[in-house]
């Protein structure tokens, strides 16, 4: 499968920008996604962007896509102790995913 | 709601014993999947279908089994041959090009 990196673990303070980022490894993705897996369930669709926008907003959350360095990255304003999660990027080649390792987000009141 | 069911939510396996995870869909999506997600290694792709009848292995296939006799329901075995099950399983599913739609997981353990 493709190769999808993200950084293991980020904590932030409640109130505090959380960025989370993803590399992936084929620029011929269609779309890349951003999923929210909180403990014991499966996982969330959060947001999404097309590969032909290099950023959208949707309320808190913010994505922005470079592609040419294969950079995805969640941006979350406001960050709440419910945002406490990991967090997965996935890329869509055909009909096959690949999501990455996941980041697991640690919000400290 | 429409939505992916997958039961039960914990499971136990005794040594050599076949367990048997459901996933059921009413999402009316062609393609369905199953994941094993261990602590830290994030999700890898056991089997996939995208049609009736029809099903690929993934990525660590080897001590599984899989069928898909109608599009709403895509049962994964455990056999005995796994000798490493204890992990989270996760069921999913979509329709070509479009986001993949999860269920809440069974939690497989050894007795």
């Amino acid at each position: 499968g493709e190769d999808v990196e993200q950084s293991l673990f980020l904590s932030v303070r409640e109130g505090d920008s959380s960025v989370i980022n993803c590399t992936y490894t084929d620029s011929s993705s269609t779309y890349l996604y951003w999923y929210k897996q909180e403990p014991g369930a499966g996982l969330q669709l959060l947001t999404y962007i097309f590969s032909n926008m290099d950023m959208k907003q949707d309320q808190r959350l913010t994505v922005l896509l470079n592609k040419k360095d294969k950079h995805l990255s969640l941006r979350i304003a406001d960050t709440q102790t419910g945002d406490s999660a990991i967090y997965f990027c996935a890329e869509i080649l055909g009909n096959q995913f690949y999501f990455g390792t996941g980041t697991s987000l640690t919000v400290i009141p | 709601d429409g939505g992916i069911t997958q039961s039960p939510k914990y499971l136990f396996r005794k040594e050599g014993q076949n367990v048997t995870l459901s996933c059921e869909q009413n999402l009316n999506h062609d393609a369905m999947y199953w994941y094993r997600q261990d602590p830290g290694q994030g999700l890898r792709l056991i089997y996939y279908s995208q049609i009736v009848n029809d099903f690929q292995k993934g990525d660590i296939a080897e001590g599984y089994s899989v069928s898909r006799e109608k599009k709403e329901s895509f049962p994964l075995t455990v056999t005995s041959a796994q000798k490493n099950p204890t992990a989270f399983y996760l069921c999913a599913s979509n329709s070509h090009n479009q986001p993949q739609h999860f269920g809440d997981g069974t939690r497989l353990s050894i007795l």
